[in-house]
């Protein structure tokens, strides 16, 4: 079964306004936890680490202030993507790892789309 | 820089064995994992090595030499369900995960 639960799976919201993806392990405590992107047909792009307890690494070129992470809890962590436009418009995919050497068991994805 | 190479698309038919290879550079070497991605959905784990040789698990078989900095991913008996992108990745020295840019597998009938 998924060992990784991320929510919405799809969301549709208009230009300005704020979404919020949630990333919960099951069944195992993450104090790290990886937020992705993906265009259409390009690889993942790994956007930040999100850390229990503080704060976020951003890689280079994500802007810190729209993509909010909040890993308030060994279970769940929370992307904020705020005041969205069009170019937003991608599939974020949360990962976690259950322990070191072992492979990043990734949530469904989310598919969303700024109108 | 850090770099992992897989070809961008292959295609094979049904029933048939295909290779896809990946050859990386990174600042140190902590494993190699495989995934499978259909589109639209997020990765799936394959196959994790760590030391050279070759793993098998079912119909999907992994290979990694480290000194030739070079993995490839065997599948046999291809099924229709198996057309999708396989993604190559290795963790660094700081356990950090470098991806390929992924392989997309075309299956014929």
């Amino acid at each position: 079964g998924a060992v990784v639960s991320q929510h919405p799976s799809r969301v549709i919201c208009k230009s300005g306004t704020s979404v919020k993806i949630e990333c919960r392990s099951l069944d195992f405590q993450a104090t790290t936890m990886f937020w992705y992107r993906q265009f259409p047909k390009q690889s993942l792009m790994l956007m930040a680490t999100s850390n229990e307890g503080s704060k976020a690494t951003y890689e280079q070129g994500v802007e810190k202030d729209k993509f909010l992470i909040n890993h308030a809890s060994l279970t769940l962590s929370t992307l904020t993507v705020t005041s969205a436009h069009p170019e937003d418009s991608s599939f974020y995919i949360c990962s976690a790892p259950q322990g070191d050497g072992s492979p990043l068991h990734f949530g469904n994805g989310t598919r969303l789309t700024v109108t | 820089g850090q770099n992992i190479d897989q070809p961008t698309e292959m295609t094979a038919t049904e029933g048939a064995i295909v290779q896809i290879n990946c050859t990386y550079q990174t600042s140190g070497f902590n494993g190699l994992f495989w995934y499978q991605q259909h589109a639209g959905e997020a990765p799936t784990f394959l196959s994790y090595n760590v030391l050279d040789g070759l793993e098998e698990k079912g119909r999907f078989s992994s290979f990694l030499s480290r000194s030739k900095g070079y993995s490839y991913l065997l599948l046999k008996e291809l099924q229709m369900k198996d057309s999708a992108s396989y993604l190559c990745a290795v963790k660094d020295s700081n356990y950090q995960l470098i991806w390929g840019a992924g392989t997309k597998l075309i299956i014929k009938p």
